[in-house]
């Protein structure tokens, strides 16, 4: 079965500053990777996926994230955070199958100092 | 731009009762699913549900629970017999539905389950 880590449940950084969030799964075969972003009291909004092809990919909002297969990770990264990025981003994998289920990491809250 | 809207947005119940959280997918998408969130903790499939019937369904899943497309539009859970371990965050979401490539799924912003 598919597993997530996200290795760091809490970072700070500071507005302006780069941010690199970690996400290493465990999948047999090649995954469908998600990031997700969460505000407070809203639901899941999609970041950036990875099927196939190009191992960076964009997002919205400024983020991209590299697949590693050598590494099984796919770590989310912004060249210059902004307050209004504070919350809770969820790395997940997909599986093409019948149920296109998503196995979710733990999250990492994302704090700016000003 | 279209989305996933959920109803109601908290539910309070009292254990052994049933509820029913309802979930408007986006209109022309065709796997719908759910997933919860325990205060906490990871959020955790649930259910898929396509053409009419359950694609896959986890562990916690179990016979308290249903999922019901009743319309053209809702997509509905319901937990038959409410247990305080029940309550958490209830996610509805879709997806289009195309063999060769899994789309992304879309959520909804949850409602808040608590049992007392």
């Amino acid at each position: 079965a598919q597993s997530v880590t996200q290795p760091d449940i809490h970072i700070t950084v500071s507005e302006g500053a780069s941010l690199e969030l970690r996400c290493n799964y465990s999948y047999g075969a090649t995954p469908y990777l998600f990031w997700y972003v969460q505000s407070p009291g809203q639901g899941l909004q999609l970041l950036l996926k990875y099927f196939s092809g190009d191992t960076l990919v964009q997002g919205i909002k400024g983020f991209e994230a590299e697949f590693k297969r050598s590494q099984s990770s796919f770590n989310l990264r912004k060249p210059s955070v902004h307050w209004s990025d504070a919350a809770e981003y969820f790395c997940a994998v997909g599986v093409h199958n019948a149920g296109n289920m998503l196995t979710f990491g733990g999250g990492t809250r994302l704090m700016v100092k000003p | 731009e279209p989305e996933v809207t959920q109803t109601p947005s908290h539910q309070v119940t009292q254990m052994g009762q049933e509820v029913i959280l309802r979930c408007v997918p986006i209109s022309n998408h065709l796997y719908f699913y759910w997933y919860r969130q325990i205060l906490g903790q990871k959020v955790e499939f649930l259910v898929s549900f396509y053409n009419n019937e359950i694609s896959e369904k986890s562990e916690i899943f179990d016979d308290q629970f249903s999922v019901e497309r009743p319309d053209g539009s809702n997509f509905t859970l319901k937990i038959r017999s409410t247990k305080l371990e029940d309550s958490a965050m209830y996610f509805c979401a879709s997806s289009e539905s195309q063999l060769a490539t899994p789309y992304e799924q879309y959520f909804g912003p949850g409602t808040r389950l608590t049992v007392t």
